[in-house]
């Protein structure tokens, strides 16, 4: 079956650190890989994708992430984390429809809530 | 341009009354997803639209969930019969193929409450 899995419910870093949030998909064919960020009280937004090319796609507020399709991992990266970093963060990967040549869901992972001591 | 709306912003309702929520897209884009999001919890897709169609409702909980869409815009998100299990924020996000790209702008949500 097609899917995402986010394999940490939470991760813990101090300010300043480097921070990973872990990123794994089984789907048919190339994948086409999302992050999305919610923060308190806030919507979904859009950090970041992957469609093809470079295995390192850098997106908003200083996030990247690498595409490595051996490992069928897409982490979420940052350098240097900010207490402001502290929010749910989600994994998507776009599925196509079985019985549909174009179509296609984007289904999301379970999200890794990232909290950032100071 | 503006963002995906969705209303009412929130809504209480007594088990068993019916209720219905509202999305409207970004101008222009095909692609409408209902997502259900119980509190500080992941995303539960419900159904997706490609235009006036729904490929695939797989999500949907059960037969008292339905939606629509019409004109390729405006999708409808009905709920019969409410029970308290429905109480959740449902999101709508949608997106374009035809933006040559498959990201989801969602809405802000619409919580609702069954008391």
């Amino acid at each position: 079956a097609q899917s995402v899995a986010q394999p940490e419910d939470q991760v813990n870093v101090a300010e300043g650190n480097p921070l990973t949030v872990k990123c794994t998909y089984s789907v048919s064919g190339n994948p086409y890989l999302f992050w999305y960020v919610q923060y308190p009280n806030r919507g979904l937004q859009f950090l970041l994708k992957y469609i093809t090319g470079d295995n390192l796609v850098k997106g908003s507020y200083g996030f990247e992430a690498e595409f490595n399709k051996s490992q069928t991992s897409f982490h979420l990266k940052k350098p240097s984390a900010l207490v402001s970093d502290s929010a749910l963060y989600f994994c998507a990967v776009r599925v196509n429809l079985p019985g549909y040549s174009s179509a296609s869901k984007i289904i999301f992972g379970s999200g890794t809530r990232l909290s950032i001591r100071p | 341009g503006a963002g995906v709306s969705q209303s009412p912003s929130n809504k209480v309702t007594e088990k068993g009354k019916d209720v219905e929520l509202r999305c409207d897209p970004i101008s222009g884009h095909t692609a409408l997803y209902w997502y259900r999001q119980s509190l500080g919890q992941g995303l539960e897709f419900l159904i997706y639209f490609q235009g006036n169609s729904a490929p695939d409702k797989s999500g949907l909980p059960s037969d008292r969930f339905s939606a629509e869409r019409t004109g390729g815009s405006v999708s409808t998100l009905t709920i019969q019969r409410t029970q308290q299990e429905d109480s959740a924020v449902y999101l709508c996000a949608t997106g374009g193929r035809s933006q040559g790209s498959y990201e989801q702008y969602f809405g802000p949500g619409t919580r609702l409450t069954v008391t």
